[in-house]
């Protein structure tokens, strides 16, 4: 079956501009979650998307937001870009986000603020 | 705010060797989950220990989980050049809807 499906790979953006990355999970999987690595912090939390609401949420600015559609496909935006949003961002699906299900991720996708 | 501690950061050793990654924390989790990430990849999921004191075996990589569900460990027997990558755990706390808590990750670095 096919895996998930990040895209774009690669983003290079200016300081200001805004952002929106896509990721389409599994088939059958209702839960996405979005994470965010960097070589300072490893893997943050973003958020969770499940049937189209938002469930959990991590420690991120307001800046960073997202959602799913009723097909399980999920957006993060990301505005006001700073440098500091250099990363890459990943996103993972699974069948209900819980304790003992697989997580499975997606390539990422490799964000540059200049 | 849970925490995972994961050691050592950095792992180089020759092929044939064995190795063991440690992940702790002061926190429980409900289950403890190994990843393996290869540079400009996602990481790939290698195993899922929910039951204190639970132990997997893949292969020649070993997986337990402490009693007390705060810690786990990875270990690796007879390294190959092919075991080279990051190896990150990620814990699953309560009913945190999709959120894994992954420690900083250790690079290992098996030389032929």
């Amino acid at each position: 079956k096919a895996g998930v499906t990040q895209t774009p790979r690669y983003l290079i953006k200016t300081r200001g501009q805004q952002v929106t990355l896509s990721c389409s999970p599994i088939s059958g999987h209702r839960s996405v979650s979005w994470y965010q690595q960097t070589p300072g912090q490893g893997l943050q939390f973003l958020f969770e998307y499940f049937s189209e609401t938002q469930r959990n949420k991590g420690n991120f600015p307001g800046r960073f937001s997202g959602r799913q559609f009723s097909n399980s496909r999920s957006e993060m935006n990301v505005s006001t870009l700073e440098l500091g949003d250099s990363a890459l961002y990943l996103c993972a699906s699974s069948l209900e986000g819980g304790s003992r299900g697989g997580y499975t991720f997606g390539s990422g996708t490799r964000l540059t603020v200049v | 705010t849970q925490l995972l501690e994961q050691s050592p950061q950095f792992l180089s050793i020759q092929e044939g060797e064995n190795l063991t990654v440690y992940c702790n924390s002061s926190s429980v989790f409900s289950s403890l989950q190994w990843y393996r990430q290869e540079p400009g990849e996602g990481p790939v999921l290698l195993v899922t220990v929910v039951t204190g004191g639970e132990v997997k075996k893949l292969k020649r990589l070993t997986f337990q989980f402490g009693d007390a569900r705060k810690d786990s460990s990875l270990h690796i027997t007879a390294a190959q050049p092919g075991d080279t990558g990051l190896y990150l755990c990620a814990g699953f706390g309560g009913t945190s809807y999709g959120k894994l808590t992954f420690g900083q990750g250790t690079i290992l670095t098996v030389h032929p």
